[in-house]
């Protein structure tokens, strides 16, 4: 099975920080990577699909990148109801395995 | 709207068996495959099993292979899932989700059900 390691673990940035996250898979993913934003206590949110693609109503501060086994989700200016824990999720084929997620602080 | 709602989650003992159930509405059920998901309490969350829209086809995560089993009722707009041989690891919320597209992505999330798993 393709592995999918997530990082960092945890990120505390300051608001209007530019913020980057990783994503790296043992496979070529054929860029089918999503990003999901959980929010404390809160249902998991579809941000990003196909690698770069924002979902609906998600606001345009969030963009993701990448191909192949390497994906980015950049927060261009981090603001404060940006606190959760984004995690991303190959899909490319089953088992569409989670990365251990992304705790996002405020600073 | 799409609505989904897990019901059937509990306290059960290790060793034990429950059924959850997934109640879909605001969207052609029988046309989308279906997962369930489940996020372990402080925990990531972890893919658990995939179902497609007819049935044809079933995937699992390999903690559950062998134990857990998918199915859905298209007539009933409801999905499944029969969680035998349960272990403490298995505690969890367990969410429903829609795949949408192919290969699928999960743009809607149910609000889960809690399963515990203890003596």
């Amino acid at each position: 099975d393709i592995q999918v390691t997530q990082s960092p673990s945890s990120l505390s940035a300051s608001v209007g920080d530019r913020v980057t996250i990783t994503c790296r898979a043992s496979q070529d993913l054929s860029n089918y990577l999503a990003w999901y934003q959980q929010k404390p206590g809160k249902v998991p949110k579809l941000l990003i699909y196909a690698t770069s693609t924002l979902q609906s109503g998600v606001p345009s501060r969030f963009s993701g990148s990448g191909s192949g086994t390497d994906f980015t989700l950049t927060i261009s200016s981090l603001q404060p109801e940006d606190v959760a824990t984004y995690y991303c999720q190959k899909y490319n084929s089953a088992p569409y395995t989670f990365g251990q997620g992304t705790r996002l602080e405020i600073k | 709207e799409v609505q989904l709602v897990e019901s059937g989650g509990g306290l059960v003992q290790p060793g034990g068996s429950l059924r959850l159930s997934c109640a879909a509405s605001g969207f052609i059920f029988s046309t989308y495959s279906m997962n369930w998901v489940r996020q372990a309490p402080g925990k990531g969350l972890e893919w658990v099993s995939f179902i497609m829209s007819s049935s044809s086809a079933m995937f699992y995560a390999d903690s559950v292979k062998g134990r857990f089993t998918i199915s859905r009722d298209n007539a009933k707009n409801s999905l499944y899932l029969q969680m035998n041989s349960l272990r403490a690891e298995d505690t969890a919320v367990y969410y429903c989700a829609p795949g949408v597209g192919w290969p699928p992505r999960l743009e809607h999330w149910g609000q889960g059900t809690l399963v515990t798993v203890s003596s």
